[in-house]
């Protein structure tokens, strides 16, 4: 089974920086590309990076590009995003999540995610 | 890349049907068939319903559908069930400057 379990929340004031790791398990991690989407409260979903299988190929979304970084370990079925320059707008539910690939292609779709960790900006 | 449009609520009582419209551009829904759905119930990992516009992953109801026309795609639920209210959102690949482009959110509520 697909595990994919968040860790690294909490509060922090405006301009802080923090970490997130995302620990996979239950697929060969190194075979998909692995992403990042937050939902702020009472607000929607919203994409936020995504890092290739082999790390080389990155995209952020323009709201976090600057700012937020991802990255992976391979070695050890994890992945991560390091977020600067925080700012309250920031505040959300940060998800890790993989790309899904039925037959081995991978059609820009995001599934199975994981149940998220709370990130909170505030002074 | 301004998020793709959905109404922020739709509803029908048990058994009915409700279809919910996600309106893109060109340069997202309209360029490509790269459209999915999903379920969110609050607290919990979103589902995936529907892929590449109109394909089911295996294990979601035959209940779900979806489609395209232009640069609006569309989720129908038929048989509508309980368990089926929740948030719903729609996401559409944008082009490799905008990977995954995210719809607003709507709130299925059964009557």
């Amino acid at each position: 089974e697909v595990q994919l379990v968040e860790s690294g929340g909490g509060l922090v004031k405006p301009g802080g920086s923090l970490g997130l790791s995302c620990a996979a398990s239950g697929f060969t991690f190194s075979s998909y590309s692995m992403n990042w989407v937050r939902q702020a409260p009472g607000k929607g979903l919203e994409w936020v990076s995504t890092i290739s299988s082999s790390g080389e190929n990155i995209h952020y979304a323009d709201s976090v590009k600057g700012r937020f970084t991802i990255s992976r370990d391979n070695a050890k079925n994890s992945l991560y995003l390091q977020m600067n320059s925080l700012r309250a707008e920031d505040t959300a539910v940060y998800y890790c999540a993989r790309d899904f690939c039925p037959s081995g292609v991978c059609p820009f779709v995001i599934d199975p995610w994981g149940q998220g960790t709370l990130v909170t900006v505030s002074s | 890349q301004s998020a793709l449009t959905q109404p922020p609520s739709a509803s029908g009582s048990p058994g009915q049907s409700v279809t919910i419209s996600c309106t893109g551009t060109s340069s997202d829904v309209g360029g490509y068939n790269y459209v999915s759905w999903y379920q969110h119930h609050p607290g919990k990992a979103p589902k995936l319903m529907i892929y590449e516009v109109s394909t089911r992953p295996s294990g979601v109801p035959d209940r779900f559908s979806g489609s395209k026309s232009g640069n609006t795609a569309s989720l129908t639920v038929s048989g509508l069930q309980a368990e089926d209210e929740a948030d719903y959102y729609c996401i559409s690949h944008g082009g490799s400057n905008h990977l995954y482009v995210f719809g607003t959110g709507t709130k299925v509520s059964v009557l």
